[in-house]
């Protein structure tokens, strides 16, 4: 498998401000990382595809400029919720493809954002 | 784009019976068919994944069977334990970008 982290674990905030959200690649270097969101009770929704030293791409509906995501190193990729409100409350999850023959990803453990 | 449906959203079974989930996806194009196990407020886990060029896959009590034809795959989980609760998604890759297309998730119960 591979070890993937994330931080925070949970996060509370105030309407109108910015969340930041990392995902960490421990056992090795993920030229692409995964940004989900999920809500209760529901599927998975891929929200963009980071890749390292690139522009991220973003699923359609996801807009870019609230959801900002920065893949600035192999290991490391993070997404910024910025202005944040209630409806942006969910269950933000990243996950990291080994790549090469393998096509497996392996998800963090999530981050749980509540937007006051 | 790929489009995954999967059944049933909810299943419910005692304790040592099977228990069957069942996927269709739409791009024939897609190679590449992973299970993940959710627990409540966890990160999905990989139990198990098939690739378009086999037909079934089984690992000690779960088996994943693929028909390329009809464009479909089933997870199979025998001899259930209470601790296979959990919500079971199925995804697809297809050639491009890698991106995983998920199904919408199954509850599975399984009763002592």
């Amino acid at each position: 498998g591979a070890v993937v982290s994330q931080h925070p674990s949970w996060v509370i905030c105030k309407s109108g401000t910015s969340v930041k959200i990392e995902c960490r690649s421990l056992d090795f270097q993920a030229t692409t990382m995964f940004w989900y969101r999920q809500f209760p009770k529901q599927s998975l929704m891929l929200m963009a595809t980071s890749n390292e030293g690139s522009k991220a791409t973003y699923e359609q509906g996801v807009e870019k400029d609230k959801f900002l995501i920065n893949h600035a190193s192999l290991t490391l990729s993070t997404l910024t919720v910025t202005s944040a409100h209630p409806e942006d409350s969910s269950f933000y999850i990243c996950s990291v493809r080994k790549g090469g023959s393998t096509d497996t990803q392996y998800f963090g453990p999530g981050t749980r954002l509540t937007v006051l | 784009g790929e489009n995954v449906e999967q059944h049933p959203s909810t299943l419910s079974v005692q304790e040592g019976d099977s228990a069957v989930i069942k996927c269709t996806y739409s791009d024939s194009a897609s190679n590449y068919f992973p299970w993940y196990k959710q627990e409540l407020g966890k990160r999905p886990q990989l139990i198990i994944d098939i690739r378009s060029n086999v037909g079934e896959k089984k690992d000690q009590r779960i088996a994943v069977t693929l028909n390329k034809t009809a464009k479909h795959f089933s997870l199979h989980i025998t001899e259930t334990q209470p601790e296979d609760s959990a919500v079971y998604f199925c995804a697809s890759k297809g050639n491009n970008f890698n991106k995983f297309y998920f199904g919408s998730g199954t509850k599975l119960n399984v009763k002592p």
